[in-house]
Parts: C-alpha cells; sequence; structure tokens
C-alpha cells in the first residue's frame, strides 16, 4: 500500500527566504507525482507535475524534483512571499490507476 | 479551461436528516469523478470513485449505503451524505478527470464545509 509522507509538517520562514519541502513515498512505482496548494478552507491549486520519465518540472519561482528509485521528491520556493503561506500537498498516482494518494501536506508560513 | 465546481459551499444541517452535495465539471467532460474528504489537519482521503453511468466503487471502510454517489452525465455527480451525524461532519472535496488532455491529473473542486448539528 503506498504510503506518502511530507516532512515538515509546518515551517515559518522571513520573506525572501529560499525554502525545500520534502515528500518521500514507499512505492516507486509510481505513474506521476504532483505538488498542490491548499489555502484555509478552499480546494487544490495544481502547482507542478512530474511525470514519472522526468526528474523535475519548473513554473515562476517553484521546482519540484522527483528521484523515483529512493521515492523522494522536494518542492523549492525561490525568494519566498508572503502570498505564498499555504499547505502544500504532495500527492502520487500509481501506475495503472486513477487515484490519488496524498501526503498530509506542509503548513506554509511566510512572515513580512 | 479544467474548472470544477461544487455547490454549495457551506452547510450546515441538522442530525438525520439528508444532504446532497454537487460536483460540475464546468468545462470539460468528466469520465470520471473522485469524492475526498478531509478532516482539519489531515489529508484527503479518498471516499469513491464514480465513472459516468456506473456504480461507485468505494474505498474501504466508507458506507456506501451512507454516502451515496451518483454520476450520471459527463459533468455532474452527486454526494448524498443519508442519515447525517456530527461525525460527518467534514471538508468533502471533489475530482474529475477526462480524455484526452484531461486525462493526466485530476481537477479539483472548491470543496463543501459540512457541519452537522
Amino acid at each position: 500500500k503506498q504510503e506518502v509522507t511530507q516532512i515538515p509538517a509546518a515551517l515559518s520562514v522571513p520573506e525572501g527566504e529560499n525554502l525545500v519541502l520534502n515528500c518521500s513515498f514507499t512505492d516507486s512505482a509510481i505513474y506521476n507525482l504532483q505538488w498542490f496548494r491548499q489555502d484555509p478552507g478552499k480546494g487544490l491549486t495544481s502547482l507542478l507535475l512530474i511525470q514519472s520519465s522526468q526528474r523535475e518540472q519548473t513554473s515562476g519561482r517553484l521546482n519540484a524534483s522527483l528521484d523515483k528509485s529512493s521515492g523522494r521528491s522536494t518542492l523549492y520556493i525561490a525568494a519566498s512571499q508572503p502570498g505564498d503561506s499555504a499547505t502544500y500537498l504532495c500527492a502520487v498516482r500509481q501506475g495503472g490507476s486513477e487515484k490519488l494518494v496524498f501526503g498530509k501536506g506542509t503548513k506554509l508560513t511566510v512572515n513580512p | 479551461g479544467a474548472v470544477v465546481s461544487q455547490h454549495p459551499s457551506r452547510v450546515i444541517c441538522k442530525s438525520g436528516t439528508s444532504v446532497k452535495i454537487e460536483c460540475r465539471s464546468l468545462d470539460f467532460q468528466a469520465t470520471t469523478m473522485f469524492w475526498y474528504r478531509q478532516f482539519p489537519k489531515q489529508s484527503l482521503m479518498l471516499m469513491a470513485t464514480s465513472n459516468e453511468g456506473s456504480k461507485a466503487t468505494y474505498e474501504q471502510g466508507v458506507e456506501k449505503d451512507k454516502f451515496l454517489i451518483n454520476h450520471a452525465s459527463l459533468t455532474l455527480s452527486t454526494l448524498t451524505v443519508t442519515s447525517a451525524h456530527p461525525e460527518d461532519s467534514s471538508f468533502y472535496i471533489c475530482s474529475a478527470s477526462g480524455g484526452g488532455a484531461f486525462q493526466e491529473t485530476q481537477y479539483f473542486g472548491p470543496g463543501t464545509r459540512l457541519l452537522v448539528l
């Protein structure tokens, strides 16, 4: 059974700092991995999707990497801003399935 | 593109009543829809998967008679919480995927906050 773990559970940083969020998964037979953002009381916004054959994806100040063999992904946020404050969720999709398995998320607070 | 809506966004009901939540894909045909629930400070837990025109597939531990799912069209799925109890209070989120460019991921609705008194 796939399990997804995110560390740390919470992170507080000053504005402008670069930061890394971590995600690990137990079963490396994934189809893709996705990072989402969730604001309080809201749904999910997709940030980056990495296919199993890819190593990384970039969008603006965000960079996500994937090391499938070791079961790890990182989300790098450059020059953090207060508007980046949210909970970041990592989810993996298994090969042969449409289901997503989510981690518990990292709650990020960027202080002005 | 790929917008999913949910209605209502928030609902308060009395214990013992039934509540229906709608999930709509606004600009694509959703061949598959998913229903999740999320408790405070917890992750999303998949409740069931539904394909248009067929019965939903429920995850282990989810009572199919309590959480009725209907996916009658390619743009609409409904979740009905029957005989709701306070422990059913949660945040319910739907997602949808479709064919072609819409099959690589799930597109999520904004969620419905259910409070059962």
